[in-house]
């Protein structure tokens, strides 16, 4: 299976500071993606990063891809309460479905 | 609001009752799927459809049953549930198959009783 696995499971940071996830996934993937989901919500975007790119960012946001490791992090500077969720990687191949992994809780304290 | 449109919000239904989920998009893409997602479980993809055709179907049983009339609506007719199948079912679409971002519905949250 090329699902992806997260840790830590859960997570819980004060605000300011920066939290760090990161994904393992077992196959060549086309595409590595994050996603944020919010209590029995649904999953909102947050970043794609390509099989040939290394990193990249978006406002808070870094991400950086290992392919030869098959790892991904994810990681939030000065986080807020507001981030308070559940962040989910995503890969596929071409062609394919999105496969999730388990996901990790982020809990961020004021 | 992602531009897709899941209904009902919430469904209780009996283990004899047929019933189906709506979901409708406007974005222009042409895959759509259905994930189920249950408590302490990983998203599990249920089924894929690619310009209207059916491509995948992750050995979903034979009580859920999707149909796809056109590019911008997906149902998933829902028949003879069992309690275990009570979740939360989330509707996606994009602009190809897996290439590109995927945006979600709010999701319908069935139980069955």
């Amino acid at each position: 299976s090329q699902q992806g696995e997260e840790d830590p499971q859960a997570l819980s940071i004060q605000e300011g500071e920066n939290a760090t996830m990161n994904c393992s996934y077992k196959t060549s993937i086309n595409n590595l993606q994050w996603y944020r989901q919010n209590s029995g919500r649904g999953l909102v975007h947050l970043i794609l990063i390509r099989s040939n790119e290394r990193e990249k960012h978006s406002g808070r946001l870094r991400v950086t891809l290992d392919t030869s490791k098959k790892s991904s992090s994810l990681l939030i500077t000065a986080s807020r309460a507001a981030d308070t969720a559940s962040y989910f990687c995503a890969t596929s191949q071409a062609g394919t479905a999105l496969i999730f992994g388990k996901g990790t809780t982020l809990s961020v304290s004021s | 609001e992602t531009g897709v449109t899941q209904t009902p919000r919430h469904l209780v239904m009996g283990m004899t009752n047929k019933k189906s989920l709506k979901c409708e998009q406007h974005l222009g893409h042409n895959a759509m799927y259905w994930y189920k997602q249950s408590a302490k479980k990983p998203l599990e993809l249920m089924f894929v459809y690619n310009f209207k055709e059916q491509t995948e179907n992750n050995s979903v049983p034979s009580r859920f049953s999707p149909e796809c009339p056109n590019s911008s609506h997906l149902f998933l007719h829902l028949h003879t549930l069992q309690p275990e199948d009570s979740a939360l079912y989330l509707c996606a679409s994009s602009a190809g198959a897996g290439n590109t971002e995927a945006f979600f519905g709010q999701g319908t949250r069935l139980t069955v009783v």
